[in-house]
């Protein structure tokens, strides 16, 4: 299994639409997980963090399974700036090591 | 602007020759780090400080490469004997050094190996 596993897309999606994203992570001693946004040539942002018991910021809810390893990041009433590559990022040892980086999601929202 | 800055933006450099980028964290941030992204890939780690102290390096990271960090707040990248396999956003990020940390990233120095 790959350490943090993401399916790269694309996702069209329409205005409106809800859409959602998974991820797989191969440790199951791992301990903080996030959703980073990057637009085209730019640097990653932090979207959110994804706590046990699940956690929406407006929009965007995040989600975490720790039984199945998994967590996912679920946009409601897509809009044309929701646009972008979503990262899936763990800290998959644990403690004070650096954080590992899905390969991405990419998402175009459609007017 | 108090983010992370990089410099420079973008180098274009011919295979076997050397280079080296520069990083300048948020000014309060203990930890920083150094990660690779190609395109249609996420950020790859190669190396992070805490302060000067250079606590992990992946094995990825040949020994064509160093990072140094010495006095604990800018710090460089230096890749020698430069190969097309090199060519990538070499993006810098920092952080305080907290548990579930948010790292804040510089906006990258594309390197293109000719």
């Amino acid at each position: 299994r790959k350490e943090v596993e993401q399916d790269p897309g694309p996702f069209n999606v329409p205005e409106g639409a809800t859409v959602a994203f998974n991820c797989t992570y191969s440790n199951s001693a791992s301990q903080s997980f996030f959703w980073y946004r990057q637009d085209c040539r730019k640097e990653p942002k932090l979207l959110m963090s994804v706590y046990s018991s699940g956690n929406e910021d407006g929009r965007f809810t995040a989600q975490l399974n720790r039984a199945s390893q998994y967590i996912s990041l679920l946009i409601r009433d897509s809009k044309l700036s929701d646009s972008a590559t979503y990262l899936c990022v763990v800290n998959l040892r644990g403690g004070n090591t650096p954080l590992v980086f899905g390969k991405g999601t990419r998402l175009s929202v459609i007017a | 602007d108090t983010g992370v800055s990089q410099d420079p933006r973008h180098k274009i450099t011919k295979r076997g020759q050397n280079v080296t980028f520069r990083c300048d964290p948020i000014s309060e941030h203990n930890r920083l780090y150094w990660y690779r992204q190609t395109l249609g890939q996420g950020p790859e780690f190669l190396t992070y400080f805490q302060n000067e102290a250079q606590l992990e390096k992946s094995r990825l990271l040949s020994d064509r490469f160093s990072a140094e960090r010495p006095k604990g707040s800018f710090s460089t990248l230096e890749i020698q004997r430069t190969e097309q396999g090199d060519s990538a956003m070499y993006l810098c990020a920092s952080s305080l050094g907290t548990t579930n940390e948010k790292l804040f990233f510089g906006s990258g120095t594309q390197l293109s190996v000719l």
